[in-house]
């Protein structure tokens, strides 16, 4: 199984300023045939089902504001938010679809300072 | 717009079987591009993702509740299915299907519509 470690558990960040959450895999999720890695970022709000907000680690889902952003390849992934907004407070989960089982990092609580 | 809606039982005893049915709206649980799954989160706890199914029945499962947990679709109805037996208080849970994409060879993809969600609780 791939293990999905984020950090940090929760965070604090003033408005306007940036908001940068780590993803690590125990293993690559990086597929050498098509170049992709297999990576998501999800946002989960209270009393709402998780949002996809970017897929293939840096594909932003339509929709979703450019102030959200993905990097990273293979083990090591980055969940930035350039310039946070009040309604950006909630909890981010990166998954892993590279192999099954399909599983989820423990989740970063996003709140404001 | 795909609809994905929740429902089942809010409460179920301990050793029971949990059933829960997702009802797919505006779109086909029949296509061949998608996989059909359902994932649960605990309270207090992150994302965990139970299987997904593929319209023509095949499955997938997590290896953690594999024993437990069956999966099933009906083409006619539009909908799919969960049954997860002998629950106890740690299947206290908001559970959620969603639709994920199928990549070539059946490779899996992100999911990219979710349910709301309903809370089951196991108690006596």
């Amino acid at each position: 199984d791939i293990v999905m470690t984020q950090s940090p558990d929760s965070l604090a960040v003033s408005l306007g300023e940036r908001a940068t959450i780590s993803c690590k895999s125990s293993q690559s999720v990086f597929y050498s045939s098509n170049n992709k890695n297999y990576l998501a970022w999800y946002q989960r709000k209270p009393g709402q089902p998780p949002k996809l907000l970017i897929y293939w680690a840096s594909t932003r889902e339509s929709g979703v504001p450019d102030r959200f952003s993905g990097s990273g390849s293979g083990t090591d992934f980055t969940l930035t938010i350039s310039s946070l907004q009040a309604e950006d407070v909630a909890v981010y989960y990166c998954q892993q679809y590279y192999s099954s089982p399909l599983n989820f990092g423990g989740g970063t609580k996003v709140e404001i300072k | 717009q795909l609809q994905l809606q929740e429902s089942g039982p809010g409460l179920v005893k301990p050793s029971e079987t949990l059933s829960l049915t997702c009802i797919v709206s505006g779109g086909s649980f029949s296509g061949s591009d998608y996989y059909w799954g359902w994932i649960r989160q605990p309270p207090g706890k992150g994302l965990e993702w139970i299987g997904n199914i593929f319209y023509t029945g095949g499955t997938n499962y997590n290896p953690s509740l594999k024993s437990r947990v069956t999966i099933s679709g009906d083409t006619s109805k539009n909908q799919f299915s969960l049954k997860l037996s002998s629950v106890t208080a740690a299947d206290t849970a908001v559970y959620f299907c969603a639709r994920s994409l199928r990549g070539a060879g059946g490779s899996y993809r992100h999911f990219d519509y979710w349910g709301r969600g309903t809370l089951v609780i196991v108690s006596s």
